[in-house]
C-alpha cells in the first residue's frame, strides 16, 4: 500500500538492540507530550505521554525523555523487536490551544532480523 | 479500550461525487477530529469538534464539512469530491485537556 513515510528520516536497527528515537518540537509553552506508533496500513496508535513537570517517564520496554532547556523529545525502545518496526511520531499540546495536537512528520524504524 | 471505528477502509469515488466518512466512538469523549494524511505532509487537521453540533476548522478545511448531530459520531463531508482530495482519512476522539488522541484505523479514499 501506499507509504505514509515518503522522506521521513530512518532509524535501521538490529534486533535486540535498543532504539532511540528523537523529535525536536517547537513551542515552549507546551506541556503535554506524546508518542505514537503507526504500522503500516493502520492509524497511528498511543504509546506512551509525558507532561511537562517530568522529564523522564517509563512503560513497557519504553522510556520517554523530555528535556524542555532545548525543547527535545525522546522514545528509547529497549530489545527491539521485528514488531516494532513502524513510523513513530511525536505530539505537543499546550496549554494555548488545548484540544489540539501538532504532530512530527515522523521516523521510520526498520528492525534487521 | 477506546475504540474509534471507521465506517469504510477503502472508498473508490468519482469526481463531483459528495462522499460521506463516518466514524463512531464508544469512550464519551467530548472531542474528535478528522486528519488527512499524505506522504510527505504528515498529519493534517480538516476540523474538529468539542462538543455535539459544534464545530472548528482545522488547518486546510476547504472543500470539507462535517456534522455532529451525536456524541459519539462525527462525519466528515466531502460535497463535491476532487482529485486532490486522495488521501487517507484519519477520524480521531480524546478526553478534555492533556490527553491522547485516539485514532481509528482510516479510510483510504480515492477520487477518480
Amino acid at each position: 500500500g501506499e507509504s505514509v513515510g515518503l522522506h521521513l528520516p530512518t532509524l535501521s536497527v538490529q534486533e535486540g538492540d535498543n532504539s532511540i528515537i528523537n523529535c525536536a518540537y517547537s513551542n515552549s509553552a507546551s506541556d503535554y507530550f506524546i508518542w505514537y506508533k503507526q504500522e503500516s496500513g493502520k492509524g497511528p496508535q498511543f504509546i506512551i505521554d509525558i507532561r511537562s513537570n517530568m522529564d523522564k517517564r517509563q512503560g513497557q520496554r519504553v522510556t520517554v525523555l523530555l528535556n524542555k532547556t532545548v525543547k527535545h523529545l525522546s522514545l528509547q525502545i529497549a530489545a527491539t523487536q521485528p514488531g516494532d518496526s513502524a513510523v513513530y511520531f511525536c505530539a505537543e499540546n499546550g496549554v494555548w490551544d488545548g484540544n489540539k495536537l501538532v504532530f512530527g512528520a515522523g521516523t521510520i524504524l526498520r528492525v534487521k532480523s | 479500550d477506546v475504540k474509534v471505528t471507521q465506517s469504510s477502509r477503502y472508498l473508490v469515488k468519482r469526481t463531483g461525487e459528495k462522499v460521506f466518512l463516518e466514524c463512531v466512538q464508544d469512550m464519551d469523549h467530548e472531542n474528535m477530529f478528522w486528519y488527512r494524511q499524505d506522504p510527505g505532509l504528515g498529519l493534517r487537521l480538516i476540523y474538529f469538534s468539542y462538543d455535539v453540533k459544534m464545530k472548528e476548522k482545522g488547518d486546510i478545511p476547504e472543500g470539507y464539512s462535517v456534522s455532529r448531530e451525536k456524541k459519539e459520531r462525527f462525519s466528515l463531508i466531502l460535497e463535491s469530491a476532487s482529485t486532490n482530495q486522495t488521501s487517507m482519512y484519519l477520524c480521531a476522539s480524546k478526553d478534555r485537556g492533556g490527553s491522547p488522541l485516539h485514532f481509528g484505523n482510516g479510510t483510504r479514499l480515492t477520487v477518480t
